[in-house]
């Protein structure tokens, strides 16, 4: 069935520095592909977004490319920040309607 | 609504109780979405409603366990008997569509004791 894998956490940081979270999946057809975050004491919500191959999906300096070949949806950064600190979530929407979450990566930057 | 709404906040039971918690999503949203958090755990999958129906019933983890939506809006999610192994955060979420955002409630915390 499809299914998402993002790397192990908790991930730590200190400020300024680059992150990649990795997420990778397995799915039938095209599904569309979304990084969500949740700040501690907050409910989830969407980070970003990506519907088809080679999109990239953007948002507060986060990014993230659709990579098909590669089955692939790494999340980026350029420079965190200590506000940054969250648990973040790879999922898939597959192409029949299920909404698939990988388990979570927690992400810790320092100051 | 303005977002999904989940009741009751917390709840706590004794083993072998019946509960039913609620979600109300947000007016419009055809896609409804019922997934379980434990503790520092990541979001397990439930069930899931498109329209009224439930297309995959798959991530149920026993019989103990059903769900049901009405007039495409509310949905309630029942735990019969319920065992120790079920504390956890249960999340419920809509969205327009299936390939759309979903929007997520703050959630059920349910205490078996």
């Amino acid at each position: 069935g499809d299914s998402v894998t993002q790397m192990e956490g908790p991930v730590t940081l200190s400020e300024e520095a680059f992150l990649t979270i990795n997420c990778t999946y397995t799915a039938t057809g095209y599904p569309s592909l979304f990084w969500y975050v949740q700040y501690p004491g907050e409910g989830l919500q969407l980070l970003l977004k990506a519907t088809k191959a080679d999109d990239k999906g953007s948002n507060k300096g986060f990014e993230a490319t659709y990579r098909k070949e590669t089955t692939s949806f790494h999340l980026e950064k350029g420079s965190v920040q200590v506000s940054d600190s969250a648990v973040y979530f790879c999922a898939l929407s597959s192409n029949t309607g299920k909404l698939i979450f990988g388990q979570g990566t927690t992400l810790q930057v320092k100051p | 609504g303005a977002g999904v709404s989940q009741s009751p906040s917390n709840k706590v039971t004794e083993k072998g109780k019946d509960v039913e918690l609620r979600c109300d999503p947000i007016s419009g949203h055809t896609a409804l979405y019922w997934y379980r958090q434990r503790l520092g755990q990541g979001l397990e999958f439930l069930i899931y409603f498109q329209g009224n129906s439930a297309p995959d019933k798959s991530g149920l983890p026993s019989d103990r366990f059903s769900a049901e939506r009405t007039g495409e809006s509310v949905s309630t999610l029942t735990i019969q008997r319920t065992q120790q192994e079920d504390s956890a955060v249960y999340l419920c979420a809509s969205s327009y569509r299936v390939d759309t955002e979903a929007f997520f409630g703050q959630g059920t915390r349910l205490t078996v004791v």
